[in-house]
C-alpha cells in the first residue's frame, strides 16, 4: 500500500472550515484514499473515501487532485467535537481488509 | 444497526498470563480484523479473518493468535503476556470484499502488570 504524508498537527477556529492535506505521491490506480479519525483513543471512526472523483457526505468533503498524488479532507464548519487525530490511508481495492495507519494529523479546534 | 462490539472494555492481567478478547462484527460482515495501538508504535495491523480463515497477518510474534467462528464473531488471544503488550486492542469488521468500508469497535484496553 502506498505511503501517506500528513502534517503532524493543525489548528482551526470553531465554525471555520478545517482543511487537512495528505500527500500520497506513490498511489496506484487501483488504490482508494480513506479518511478516519480517532477521538480520545476511542476506535477510529470512518469519515469518507474516494478513488478519483471528489466525494461529499454528511461529515466531510474529500478533494482528490487530478493526478491523485494528494488529497484534502474538508470539515466545512468545524466544532469542538471535531478535535481528534485524522488519518489519511491509501488502500488497495482488493480483498485484503487491512489498513496501514501513519501518525496522522492532530487537529485542534479552538473556541 | 449495532456497531462492532468488543468485550471486555478494560482488563488488567499479570505478566505470564494469557488473555482472550472478543469481537462481534456488524451484522452481515464476514471479515474481522484486529489492530494493536500503543503510544510508541501507533496503530498496527495484527491479522484478518474471513469466513473462519486467516487471510492476512501482520508482523507480530506467535503469542498473538486469533480465530473466527461460523457466525463471524472473532476472538484474539495473547499468551505469555509481557509488559509491552499493554495496549488498546481494536477490532474492525467489513463485508470483506473489494472497496468496502471497514468499521471499528471501541476497543479493549489491556494493562499488563
Amino acid at each position: 500500500d502506498a505511503k501517506t504524508t500528513q502534517p503532524t498537527s493543525m489548528d482551526c477556529a470553531e465554525g471555520r472550515a478545517a482543511n487537512l492535506p495528505c500527500n500520497h505521491s506513490t498511489i496506484s490506480g487501483n488504490e482508494y484514499v480513506y479518511w478516519y479519525r480517532q477521538i480520545h483513543s476511542q476506535g477510529p471512526q470512518y469519515i469518507i473515501h474516494g478513488l478519483k472523483n471528489n466525494e461529499t457526505n454528511e461529515m466531510a468533503s474529500l478533494i482528490i487532485t487530478e493526478d491523485r498524488k494528494s488529497s484534502t479532507l474538508i470539515l466545512p464548519h468545524a466544532t469542538l467535537r471535531d478535535t481528534a487525530v485524522y488519518y489519511c490511508i491509501v488502500r488497495v481495492a482488493g480483498g485484503a481488509q487491512k489498513l496501514v495507519f501513519g501518525q496522522g494529523t492532530r487537529l485542534t479546534i479552538n473556541p | 444497526k449495532a456497531g462492532v462490539t468488543q468485550t471486555p472494555r478494560y482488563l488488567i492481567k499479570t505478566r505470564g498470563q494469557q488473555v482472550t478478547l472478543s469481537c462481534s462484527p456488524i451484522s452481515g460482515h464476514r471479515s474481522v480484523s484486529w489492530y494493536q495501538q500503543t503510544p510508541g508504535q501507533g496503530l498496527q495491523f495484527l491479522f484478518e479473518y474471513f469466513s473462519e480463515t486467516q487471510r492476512n497477518k501482520g508482523n507480530f510474534p506467535g503469542r498473538f493468535s486469533g480465530r473466527q467462528f461460523s457466525n463471524s464473531r472473532s476472538e484474539m488471544n495473547v499468551s505469555t503476556l509481557e509488559l509491552g503488550d499493554s495496549a488498546l486492542y481494536l477490532c474492525a469488521s467489513s463485508f470483506g470484499t473489494a472497496g468496502n468500508t471497514i468499521y471499528f469497535g471501541e476497543g479493549s484496553w489491556l494493562t499488563v502488570v
